[in-house]
């Protein structure tokens, strides 16, 4: 039961340009989300939160957006930056609790 | 200040055989959870620990236990080990959440190989 899914395994961007992440989810009852990027060998690092009664945050050159009606959120990376370069998470904590629920990932490569 | 700290950083198991993971978590923080991710899938709650007890379990067996010491650090067992048991495991940790928002701290992960 894949209640959180990243359909796109890979994304490739140039450096300055745009990058766009997407995220949808099936349960409506999520009330928060979060994107992790993780770098080979290390952990997953916390990126950006979007709580549920929201639909834009923003930090820096990360943007999250959210779409509730369509239970779909993106991570708008912009500009794009060879060091944004990294698996990132969509993840959703089970309702009521602290576990969280994380998607398959994207990979994300940022080219000079 | 150390973050999340995780040992060994690779193991090498055949099936069967028992492995144990440590984790010690972020200074002030008391609770750790521990998340399996296999190859191209992201990681996936197997528990979490607070007050020396497991307070919450995902979809995992029993052969998988824990244990939190009063210092909060953590330690992860497998026993009994699968092919299928192979994969990254990461332990998180974080302070008693008062805000779902609280974010968890993740370790670098102890990359786990059955044979």
């Amino acid at each position: 039961d894949q209640q959180v899914k990243q359909n796109s395994p890979s994304l490739s961007v140039q450096e300055g340009r745009i990058s766009i992440l997407n995220c949808d989810y099936t349960n409506s009852m999520f009330d928060y989300f979060l994107w992790y990027k993780k770098y080979p060998a290390e952990g997953p690092t916390f990126l950006i939160s979007i709580s549920s009664i929201k639909d834009k945050n923003e930090d820096g050159r990360f943007t999250v957006f959210l779409n509730k009606s369509a239970k779909h959120l993106s991570l708008h990376i912009v500009p794009s930056q060879p060091g944004d370069s990294a698996v990132y998470f969509c993840a959703a904590p089970r309702v009521g609790t602290d576990k969280l629920i994380f998607g398959t990932g994207t990979r994300l490569q940022v080219f000079p | 200040d150390a973050g999340v700290t995780q040992s060994p950083t690779h193991l090498i198991k055949t099936r069967g055989q028992q492995v144990t993971l440590r984790c010690s978590p972020k200074s002030g923080h008391d609770t750790v959870s521990w998340y399996q991710q296999a190859l191209g899938q992201g990681p996936q709650f197997i528990f979490q620990y607070y007050e020396e007890e497991e307070r919450q379990r995902g979809n995992f067996p029993d052969r998988f236990s824990g244990h939190q010491f009063p210092n909060y650090s953590s330690e992860l067992n497998v026993n009994a080990l699968l092919l299928g048991d192979s994969a990254l495991y990461l332990c998180a940790s974080s302070a008693q959440l008062v805000e779902l928002t609280d974010t968890q701290y993740f370790g670098p992960g102890t990359r786990l190989t059955v044979l």
